[in-house]
C-alpha cells in the first residue's frame, strides 16, 4: 500500500525539550511539506522541500528544522525555541512542485502536547 | 495580502443539498482546492478548479468563478459520514497553498 506515514499519532513534551516528528512515503513524490493546524485557523506551512538535500522555509519556520536526507523521509524537529508548540501537525506530499495539478496529499496527523 | 474566507459552520439535513462558499484573495492565481477532514484525522482531496465552471464527481460538484474570486463545493444527497470540515485552499502564483480555516458541516437526521 503506498501513502505518507507520521508517527506518533500523539506525543507529549515537557516545555524546553526538542522533538523530532517522522513523516515517510512510498509514493515516489519529489515535494513534501509540513504544515501545522490550530483550531479556528487554515494550515500553515512551516517548511517544504521539492528535492533531497535541499529545503525551503515556509511562513512559521521560526522554532522548528527539518532536513531531507532521502526522497522517502522529511522529519520535523520542533525546538525549543518555537513558543507555543502545542498543535496538530500534517506532513504532505506530492509529485512534483511548482505546478497548479499537482495535489498534495496528507499524512494522519501527529498531535503535539507541550506540558 | 492572501486570504480565503469560508463560514465558521453550517448545518444541513440528512438528504439534503448544501452549498460551501469560498471567497480568495491571492498574488496570481494557480487553481482552487476543496480538502474534507473528518475530526483529527487527515485533509482528504476533493477537488481542483482551475478553470471557470462546474467540475462534477458524483454526489459532489466544484464550482469556480475567476472574475469574482469565488467558489463552492456542492454536496448533494448528504449522508451522515459527510459530518466534516471542508477546507478551501486557493495556490498562488509561487504554486503555494493559502488555505481557510475550513467549514463545519454538521449534518442532522
Amino acid at each position: 500500500d503506498g501513502g505518507i506515514t507520521q508517527s506518533p499519532k500523539y506525543l507529549f513534551r515537557k516545555e524546553g525539550q526538542n522533538v523530532t516528528l517522522s513523516c515517510e512515503q512510498n509514493l515516489n513524490h519529489d515535494a513534501m511539506y509540513w504544515y501545522r493546524q490550530d483550531p479556528g485557523q487554515g494550515l500553515r506551512l512551516i517548511y517544504y522541500s521539492q528535492i533531497v538535500n535541499d529545503f525551503q522555509k515556509g511562513d512559521i519556520a521560526e522554532g522548528y528544522s527539518v532536513s531531507r536526507e532521502k526522497k522517502e523521509s522529511f522529519p520535523l524537529t520542533v525546538t525549543s525555541a518555537q513558543k507555543n508548540p502545542t498543535a496538530f501537525y500534517l506532513c504532505a506530499s506530492s509529485i512534483v512542485a511548482g505546478q497548479g495539478t499537482d495535489t498534495q496529499y496528507f499524512g494522519p496527523g501527529t498531535r503535539l502536547t507541550v506540558l | 495580502g492572501q486570504n480565503i474566507d469560508q463560514p465558521t459552520e453550517m448545518t444541513a439535513t440528512e438528504g439534503a443539498i448544501v452549498q460551501i462558499n469560498c471567497t480568495y484573495q491571492t498574488s496570481g492565481f494557480n487553481g482552487l482546492f476543496w480538502y474534507q477532514q473528518h475530526a483529527g484525522e487527515a485533509p482528504t482531496f476533493l477537488s481542483y478548479n482551475v478553470l471557470d465552471g462546474l467540475e462534477e464527481k458524483g454526489r459532489f460538484s466544484s464550482f469556480l468563478s475567476r472574475s469574482k474570486g469565488y467558489s463552492y463545493l456542492l454536496l448533494k444527497e448528504l449522508q451522515m459520514k459527510d459530518s466534516a470540515s471542508y477546507l478551501c485552499a486557493g495556490m498562488d502564483s509561487n504554486y503555494q497553498l493559502i488555505w481557510g480555516a475550513g467549514t463545519k458541516l454538521i449534518i442532522k437526521p
